[in-house]
């Protein structure tokens, strides 16, 4: 199946740093999502991508659908202690690759944020 | 909008017992997902429906596990006689694709499955 390649697998980082992460497939997606999951919970979704280079702030987040449709990345600003979780990036396929319409999400293994105060 | 949900949130059965779950979409979302999640991994698809269709099963993991949406609103996931290796969170996701083709999955709150 497809994969998406995910990283950092986790971060580190001090109250009010910014972060980044990304993901990159071998494939060509036509949507990318964003998703932040808390513990015991379902995934929330944060930003949907849409078009390539599209690029799209919610609040401090910022992420961008990479020109060749195979990347996207998601940036934090000033970050928080209510930011910790695992952020995952999914992508769907375009319909011509989905085997006969599946348009089930290919997620990342996702991105552990850690926030020392 | 209320969000999808999903009941129970935690089930815990024998080996070897049946189980099902379900899932209550956001409401006017004509599509609905099954995904399973274990530890350390993203979610991984399953099936879905749109309307009361099935249209993907390939990829339910194995002839132990079904789906349904017969009235075409909530959806029943359903696994025959559990194995320890079902362990899992099973999730939820509808959505509804709009003209433009957007399409963009919203996730229930999960029901995490434990087979002792």
């Amino acid at each position: 199946g497809q994969q998406l390649n995910q990283s950092p697998q986790s971060m580190f980082i001090q109250e009010g740093e910014d972060v980044s992460m990304n993901c990159t497939s071998s494939s060509i997606f036509n949507t990318w999502l964003w998703y932040k999951q808390d513990p015991g919970e379902g995934p929330v979704l944060l930003i949907a991508l849409y078009k390539a280079g599209e690029l799209t702030s919610n609040g401090r987040l910022t992420a961008q659908f990479g020109i060749t449709r195979k990347d996207s990345f998601l940036n934090i600003s000033a970050s928080i202690p209510s930011d910790v979780g695992i952020y995952f990036c999914a992508g769907q396929l375009p319909n011509l690759y989905s085997g006969g319409g599946a348009d089930g999400l290919t997620f990342g293994k996702g991105t552990h944020l850690i926030i020392q105060p | 909008d209320t969000g999808v949900s999903q009941n129970p949130r935690h089930k815990i059965t024998k080996r070897g017992q049946n189980v099902t779950f379900r899932c209550d979409p956001i409401s006017e979302h004509n599509r609905l997902y099954w995904y399973r999640q274990t530890l350390g991994q993203g979610p991984e698809f399953l099936t879905y429906f749109q309307n009361e269709a099935q249209l993907e099963k390939s990829r339910l993991l194995s002839d132990r596990f079904s789906a349904e949406r017969p009235k075409g609103s909530f959806s029943t996931l359903e696994i025959q006689r559990t194995e320890q290796g079902d362990s899992a969170m099973y999730l939820c996701a509808s959505s509804r694709k709009k003209t433009s083709g957007r399409d963009t999955q919203y996730f229930g709150p999960g029901t995490r499955l434990t087979v002792l």
